[in-house]
């Protein structure tokens, strides 16, 4: 059964730091991988969706990377802002949009 | 605004009740899917359906049951609930079902309370 898990679990910086934010799976055949953002009390937004076959994808100060053989995905912000602050959570897509969260990371840009 | 919305945005009920959830997409999507957002909890997928069909039932008890009567209205009717059923039930649709470069788009959710 797939695993997600998302390292750290709340993560508080000043405003203006990069960060990056972690993701590992157990299970490799994966379809994609997505970044989400959610506020709270609020639904789900999608940030960037990466491929298997492929190894980053890029929005805005947002970049998403995908190490399939080793399980692993990384969202780089650059440049935090408080707009920011919100839980970021990765999902894995094992086909037939059978979708495997984390329990995400809950991040605080303070100004 | 994400083209998917839910109703009611907040359900307060007892344990005999029977309420029904409501999500409509306008996004011209063929799948739709309902998850619950529980506490310290990770996303749990609870129903999908392609093209009206349900694909996916993930071993959800029955007290809840979907509906879904057409692409763009997907229902979640729900009785003798409990407790622990309490949680943020989440409407998602997305173009195809299975397709790798498919893309979820969410609601904002039904903060459900069971007295």
């Amino acid at each position: 059964k797939q695993e997600v898990t998302q390292i750290p679990a709340a993560l508080s910086v000043p405003e203006g730091e990069n960060l990056v934010l972690n993701c590992s799976f157990t299970d490799s055949a994966i379809y994609n991988l997505q970044w989400f953002r959610q506020d709270p009390g609020k639904g789900l937004t999608s940030l960037l969706l990466i491929q298997s076959s492929q190894r980053e994808q890029t929005s805005g100060r947002l970049n998403a990377s995908l190490d399939k053989s080793s399980g692993r995905s990384t969202l780089y912000i650059a440049a935090s802002q408080p707009g920011d602050s919100a839980t970021y959570l990765c999902a894995v897509n094992e086909g037939y949009s059978t979708l495997t969260f984390g329990k995400g990371t809950m991040l605080l840009v303070s100004p | 605004e994400t083209g998917v919305t839910q109703t009611p945005r907040h359900l307060v009920m007892g344990m005999t009740n029977k309420k029904s959830l409501k999500c409509e997409q306008h996004l011209g999507h063929n799948a739709m899917y309902w998850y619950k957002q529980s506490a310290k909890k990770p996303l749990e997928l609870m129903f999908v359906y392609n093209f009206k069909e349900q694909t996916e039932n993930n071993s959800v008890p029955s007290r809840f049951s979907p509906e879904c009567p057409n692409s763009s209205h997907l229902f979640l009717h729900l009785h003798t609930l409990q407790p622990e059923d309490s949680a943020l039930y989440l409407c998602a649709s997305s173009q195809h079902s299975g397709a790798t470069t498919d893309t979820q788009y969410f609601g904002p959710g039904t903060r459900l309370t069971v007295l």
